[in-house]
């Protein structure tokens, strides 16, 4: 299936810093989910995302899904260290269900205390 | 248990030996799912099952990787004359069916690491 591209593959920023990862495709999403890897840890989700245009916030994270439904972005305020991760976009090939996730390569965020 | 398991941690074999991988989903979860990740990379998606049948198998690389799931709960992927670029961590998670047209939550397991000398 078509995969999801992410930009940037890294990050580093200064603790307190903001910082925005992004999801393109060249096709429209059914659904965009987000998961957050730890360095030696496994993917944990985030959230999913279903609507044209939707914007959804957990704490100091907000994602969005584009109006065309082909991007999706998390942004992330005043970064933490506890932040540090990579971060990953995944789609699914049809809505609903269970479905199998094609991930984007991911963003490594680091964050300097 | 708690959440998914996967057995062992870390497995160091040779090139052409045969290794048995094992996933304990989460107890109730009627699908489960079979992806590896390379280092810098996403997980790639392998095969994953509803129940005990195979619902979509399409990313299994090639005829040397097999799954099973039995009963419907623990799965195995097998690996035959395993061989270098096999080397990765294997990934399991599982799902439960959601409400409305969502899809679902997968939760994922530690992986397994695999070494192929």
């Amino acid at each position: 299936g078509q995969q999801v591209m992410q930009i940037p593959q890294y990050q580093h920023v200064q603790e307190g810093e903001d910082f925005t990862t992004y999801c393109n495709s060249s096709t429209t999403l059914s659904n965009i989910q987000w998961y957050k890897q730890r360095p030696g840890g496994h993917p944990v989700f985030l959230i999913q995302l279903v609507k044209s245009g939707e914007v959804k916030k957990q704490k100091r994270l907000t994602f969005q899904f584009g109006e065309a439904k082909k991007n999706s972005s998390l942004h992330i305020t005043a970064t933490q260290t506890t932040d540090v991760g990579t971060y990953f976009c995944a789609r699914t090939p049809r809505e609903g269900g269970s479905e199998k996730l094609v991930f984007g390569k991911g963003t490594k965020l680091t964050v300097n205390p | 248990g708690a959440g998914v398991s996967q057995t062992p941690s870390n497995k160091v074999t040779e090139k052409g030996k045969y290794v048995e991988l094992r996933c304990d989903p989460i107890s109730g979860h009627t699908a489960l799912y079979w992806y590896r990740q390379s280092l810098g990379q996403g997980p790639e998606f392998l095969i994953y099952f509803q129940g005990t049948g195979a619902a979509d198998d399409s990313g299994l690389p090639n005829d040397r990787f097999f799954a099973v799931r039995p009963e419907g709960s623990v799965s195995t992927l097998k690996i035959q004359r395993t061989e270098r670029g096999d080397s990765a961590v294997y990934l399991c998670a599982s799902s439960f069916p959601g409400a409305g047209g969502s899809t679902d939550t997968q939760y994922f397991g530690p992986g397994t690491r695999l070494t192929v000398l």
